[in-house]
């Protein structure tokens, strides 16, 4: 089983209010990922976390704040975001262990920001 | 700084045999993606190919490595319908294998 899912699919939210966003995998994989998408575009990377400790952040402002509290579960709590921040959030997890570090995807959380 | 290229679209005839190409810059890519992205979906992993191969076939799909011209190609067989998406190539190298360089995507069509 290769599934990654996230909730909610749709989120649309002011500016001032704070949501968060939920990944899950129960792959046993020991890395994961969030990603930003505009439409027709790649996706950008905006953290990683290993063995539930981040490892990378691409410079993502502190609206955005991510949480791994435990190795099947990813958050990203966002406030205050911005109009500009509407876009799919991917989640994607893979084996954190080895050389070879394959992604699998969940479905995205479509989100708009009014 | 490393780069990935790929044709914006492509548009075909079903039946028709597809073929996506995407070229790179890091001769150390080690580990070639091909994701598919169906409209307001998310990533489907669909092949991948290391850099020690130089061809892979899976079902429809196949898969050719040129390391020497740093070019990768996807072919789709008897191409559908349901193949209608964008395709994005992605590389990685062993230094930094969580961080991929992706192609802005080829937006493939097929006509019935």
């Amino acid at each position: 089983d290769t599934e990654v899912t996230q909730t909610p699919k749709h989120l649309v939210m002011g500016m001032t209010n704070k949501k968060s966003l939920k990944c899950e995998q129960h792959m046993g994989h020991r890395a994961m990922y969030w990603y930003k998408q505009k439409a027709k575009k790649p996706p950008e990377l905006m953290f990683v976390y290993s063995y539930e400790k981040l490892s990378i952040n691409e410079s993502v402002p502190s609206r955005f704040s991510p949480e791994c509290p435990n190795s099947s579960l990813l958050n990203l709590h966002l406030h205050a975001l911005q109009p500009e921040d509407s876009a799919l959030y991917l989640c994607a997890s893979s084996q954190g262990t080895g050389e070879v570090e394959t992604q699998y995807f969940g479905p995205g959380t479509r989100l708009l920001v009014l | 700084g490393e780069d990935v290229e790929q044709s914006l679209f492509l548009s075909v005839r079903e039946g028709d045999s597809s073929v996506i190409n995407c070229t790179y810059t890091d001769s150390s890519s080690t580990y070639l993606y091909w994701y598919k992205q169906e409209p307001g979906a998310g990533l489907q992993l669909l092949t991948y190919i290391f850099s020690n191969m130089d061809m892979k076939q899976d079902q429809r799909l196949t898969v050719l490595l040129n390391k020497k011209d740093k070019h990768l190609s996807l072919r789709i067989a008897d191409t559908q319908t349901g193949d209608s998406a964008i395709y994005f190539c992605a590389v990685g190298n062993a230094g930094n294998n969580r961080k991929l360089i992706w192609g802005l995507g080829t937006s493939l069509a097929v006509n019935p």
